[in-house]
């Protein structure tokens, strides 16, 4: 079945160690999305790509990264995590930006 | 972006219609109505979505008010695996596009 895997589904980190969350799709899509979800939020977008083309959100802090390598594949990069890090990062994509979003089952980040 | 606003809570029992509100008093003409539903544990998964006409699938129904001022999100025999947070989200078919989530509704099932 065509879908949005993310691994791994949880992730420790030590406050300050960078780390890295990692999400793949086999539907092709031209649109890959990282949401954070902190407990009993919303999901909350930090940034997208189209293809190549990376859109950041206004108000995604710059401890945040992401590298898309390829169709299939995208990274997001916690530089310098801190405690208030810790979330659900969720990872989506859609054929294009007007499109249904297709989610992944979520990273769960704990920063020690 | 318009915003919604959505009951933080409800509570229905198994086998029956469940009917959550949505209110979007500020909608625009080019706004469509989405709804995703978050399981448990789970990443958000689309529901339905329309933009004037009531909407059908698999899934559930989708009632939209004449005035577009408010639509509800039907789920004719509701499961225990129905259980989840529903948002009720506005996308500009112009635009940016994007999904901004609200609070949204968690929807309790009692058996």
């Amino acid at each position: 079945d065509a879908m949005v895997i993310q691994n791994p589904r949880y992730q420790v980190t030590q406050f300050g160690k960078p780390v890295t969350l990692s999400c793949s799709q086999t539907l092709n899509h031209n649109v890959m999305y990282w949401y954070q979800q902190k407990s009993s939020q919303a999901p909350k977008l930090l940034f997208h790509y189209y293809d190549k083309d990376f859109n950041n959100e206004a108000d995604t802090p710059d401890n945040f990264q992401s590298r898309r390598p390829n169709t299939s594949f995208c990274f997001l990069d916690i530089r310098s995590p801190g405690l208030g890090d810790a979330a659900m990062y969720l990872c989506a994509t859609s054929r294009t930006e007007k499109m249904t979003q297709y989610f992944g089952p979520g990273t769960r980040l704990l920063v020690l | 972006d318009a915003k919604t606003t959505q009951p933080n809570s409800m509570e229905s029992n198994e086998e029956e219609p469940v009917h959550l509100p949505c209110n979007h008093s500020t909608i625009s003409g080019t706004d469509y109505i989405h709804w995703y539903r978050q399981l448990p544990s789970q990443g958000p998964e689309y529901v339905i979505h329309g933009l004037t006409s009531n909407v059908n699938n698999r899934m559930a129904s989708l009632a939209i008010a004449e005035d577009r001022k408010s639509s509800t999100l039907i789920l004719h025999r509701a499961t225990l695996r129905d259980a989840a947070v529903y948002y009720c989200i506005l996308r500009d078919i112009q635009g940016a596009q994007k999904l901004v989530f609200g609070q949204g509704t968690r929807l309790t099932i009692n058996p």
